[in-house]
């Protein structure tokens, strides 16, 4: 069974300073992996994917996350963190070698970015 | 582009009622997922649609929820009658076709607290 694990509930970080956000993974074929942040009263905007290719994917607003197949990582990443970027952050997985499954999500953390 | 639109935003109900979600997807998505989101927790997956025929609602209380997407474009969610546990943000989202990798794009959620 597909699952996905995110340790952290919270994370905090001064403005400027670098950011990770963890998630670890379990899926029995190839993993297609998502990060997706969630503002107060705001549905989920998606921030990037890994489908395959480079383990380091580019996505929105700077963020950006390293595929780590050995590992079993997602972690999400930001050289300088911003007080906008203080949310609530997604991890989820799908598996590729299953057409059509559905994404299953972490429990997500919460990203405070203090100035 | 449009996104994906929800009515209403937020509803309060007493235990037993009768409660109905609709979601509007992006205009040629061909995919439409429920997802119940728990305070807390990420998003679980309750129904997935492709065109209007249903692919996966293996995780849908059947005795108490029910979905249809007539005609292939929107949607409606039902719960009758509501329990305590009902309360959580209810999230539609949709993707272009039905595959692993596809970006699932979510709306603002209907927040529901049944009392």
């Amino acid at each position: 069974a597909q699952s996905v694990a995110q340790p952290e509930d919270q994370v905090n970080v001064a403005e400027g300073n670098p950011l990770t956000v963890k998630c670890t993974y379990s899926v029995s074929g190839n993993p297609y992996l998502f990060w997706y942040v969630q503002y107060p009263n705001r549905g989920l905007q998606f921030l990037l994917k890994y489908i395959t290719g480079d383990n380091l994917v580019k996505g929105s607003y700077g963020f950006e996350a390293e595929f780590n197949k050995s590992q079993t990582s997602f972690h999400l990443k930001k050289p300088s963190a911003l007080v906008s970027d203080s949310a609530l952050y997604f991890c989820a997985v799908s598996d590729g070698d299953q057409a059509g499954t559905a994404l299953i999500f972490g429990k997500g953390t919460t990203l405070s970015v203090s100035s | 582009e449009a996104g994906v639109a929800q009515s209403p935003r937020y509803k309060i109900i007493e235990k037993r009622q009768s409660v109905a979600f609709w979601c509007n997807p992006i205009s040629g998505h061909a995919t439409l997922y429920w997802y119940q989101q728990i305070l807390g927790q990420g998003p679980k997956l309750l129904i997935q649609f492709q065109n209007n025929g249903v692919v996966d609602d293996s995780q849908l209380p059947k005795d108490r929820f029910s979905a249809e997407r007539l005609k292939g474009v929107d949607s409606t969610l039902k719960i009758q009658p509501a329990k305590l546990e009902d309360s959580a943000v209810y999230l539609c989202a949709s993707s272009l076709v039905w595959t692993p990798q596809e970006t699932q794009y979510f709306g603002p959620g209907t927040r529901l607290l049944v009392l």
